[in-house]
């Protein structure tokens, strides 16, 4: 069974601090997506990680997967308060998509 | 503009009462999904659909009915709700299945008293 694990649940950091949430599962994947959830929104795509050693930027953020270590990171680089919100990794293996259960990130000024 | 819409976005029903949540893409996308989103738990996958008629249970069906007479809408009914089933729903659509970018809806929270 596919389970997916998210550490921190919880974070909160200081403006300009550099921080990194981490992504484990359980069993081979096809695909791995990060989102990111505002509160009281919907769910905003923020990348997708396709194959062993993908990277990939946007602004402060950078997302890495490594398919042997089943595990994918989300670096957050000189954190500002935008980027205070709940960041979700989705796992796909076959027809079954899982989610971590989020981090809901705060940064304080 | 290409969006996901569903409806009503607040829901407060009574136990047993029949209820349904539409969902409607203006895509053309072939995959739509169905979840619920409920505190430490993440998102969890009701049912999902890849093509017109074609459904299958996600993670957490039960209770749960869907249908897919028209591409673009996906509606999920709850025939019997109970309490256990208050939490905040959301509706997906991607192009095919396994296509990088999904639209998520904006959301429906439903209470069951």
């Amino acid at each position: 069974e596919l389970k997916v694990e998210q550490n921190p649940l919880f974070l909160s950091m200081q403006e300009g601090k550099n921080y990194t949430i981490y992504c484990n599962y359980s069993t081979t994947s096809d695909r791995l997506y990060w989102y990111r959830q505002d509160p009281g929104k919907s769910l905003e795509s923020l990348f997708v990680l396709l194959s062993n050693g993908a990277v990939k930027q946007e602004g402060r953020l950078m997302a890495s997967l490594d398919t042997k270590a089943r595990l994918s990171t989300l670096h957050i680089t000189a954190a500002v308060h935008d980027l205070s919100a709940t960041y979700f990794c989705a796992v796909v293996n076959n027809n079954d998509m899982r989610f971590g259960a989020g981090t809901r990130l705060t940064v304080k000024p | 503009e290409a969006q996901v819409t569903q409806n009503p976005r607040y829901l407060i029903t009574v136990t047993g009462k029949k209820l349904t949540v539409t969902c409607s893409q203006n895509m053309n996308h072939e995959y739509m999904s169905w979840y619920r989103q409920d505190p430490g738990l993440g998102l969890r996958q009701i049912y999902y659909s890849m093509n017109v008629e074609v459904t299958d249970k996600g993670d957490v069906p039960e209770g749960y009915k869907v249908s897919r007479k028209e591409k673009r809408n996906f509606p999920l009914i709850l025939e019997s709700p109970s309490p256990n089933q208050t939490s905040l729903y959301f509706c997906a659509s991607s192009l095919y299945y396994g296509t990088p970018e999904a639209f998520f809806g904006q959301g429906t929270r439903l209470t069951v008293v």
